[in-house]
């Protein structure tokens, strides 16, 4: 079945450090990929998408590029600040047999805390 | 604006009773979904519909009914509550019919506890 496997956290950085969270994937179809975040309280909200392979999506100085050939989509930022402490969770949506689903599957999530 | 919107925000029940959770969106979106959350599981689908009338089982739907009378609302009933069914719940939705490249909109959560 489909899958989708973070790296586990949580993760602790400095202001204006440099992020990278793993994600790699294993889709029976062709997946488009995600990346939501959740901020503390809330509910979750689509920080990047991409769609097919190569593709890069890109949001608030966050970026993540499709790697079809190592099935992975991991999210970077040059420079964190205090407010991108939340939850970022990877997920895919798989088109399967010819029929579109548009459910998410989701990595376990990894927590991200950011001091000044 | 549009929104999507759940009720209620907390709620303590105990084993054995009958809860329903309500999600409400204002999109006309064709697409909503429920989701538990729980740690290290990341979210998890349970129900999901494509429209009025159409309903499907999740990854983990065992226990749980949902109805789609009509494309605003997507009830999520828990027949019989069990402590296992303590988690967040989250509701989504998305406009494009089946489509793997929309976005999904979620709600702002329900925190179910089943004592």
């Amino acid at each position: 079945g489909d899958s989708v496997t973070q790296m586990e956290g949580p993760v602790t950085l400095s202001e204006e450090a440099f992020l990278t969270i793993n994600c790699t994937y294993t889709a029976t179809g062709y997946p488009s990929l995600f990346w939501y975040v959740q901020y503390p309280g809330e509910g979750l909200q689509l920080l990047l998408k991409a769609t097919k392979a190569d593709d890069k999506g890109s949001n608030k100085g966050f970026e993540a590029t499709y790697r079809k050939e190592t099935t992975s989509f991991h999210l970077e930022k040059g420079s964190v600040q205090v407010s991108d402490s939340a939850v970022y969770f990877c997920a895919l949506s798989v088109v399967s047999g010819g029929t579109s689903y548009g459910k998410l599957t989701f990595g376990q999530g990894t927590i991200l805390t950011v001091h000044p | 604006d549009a929104e999507i919107t759940q009720s209620p925000r907390h709620k303590i029940t105990e084993t054995g009773r009958q809860v329903t959770l309500a999600c409400h969106q204002t999109w006309n979106h064709n697409n909503m979904f429920w989701y538990r959350q729980d740690l290290g599981h990341g979210l998890r689908l349970i129900h999901y519909s494509y429209g009025v009338q159409d309903t499907n089982k999740g990854e983990v739907s065992d226990g749980y009914s949902v109805s789609r009378s009509n494309t605003e609302d997507l009830p999520l009933t828990l027949e019989s509550a069990a402590s296992s069914q303590t988690s967040v719940y989250f509701c989504a939705s998305s406009r494009l019919a089946g489509a793997n490249t929309d976005t999904q909109y979620f709600g702002p959560g329900t925190r179910l506890t089943v004592l």
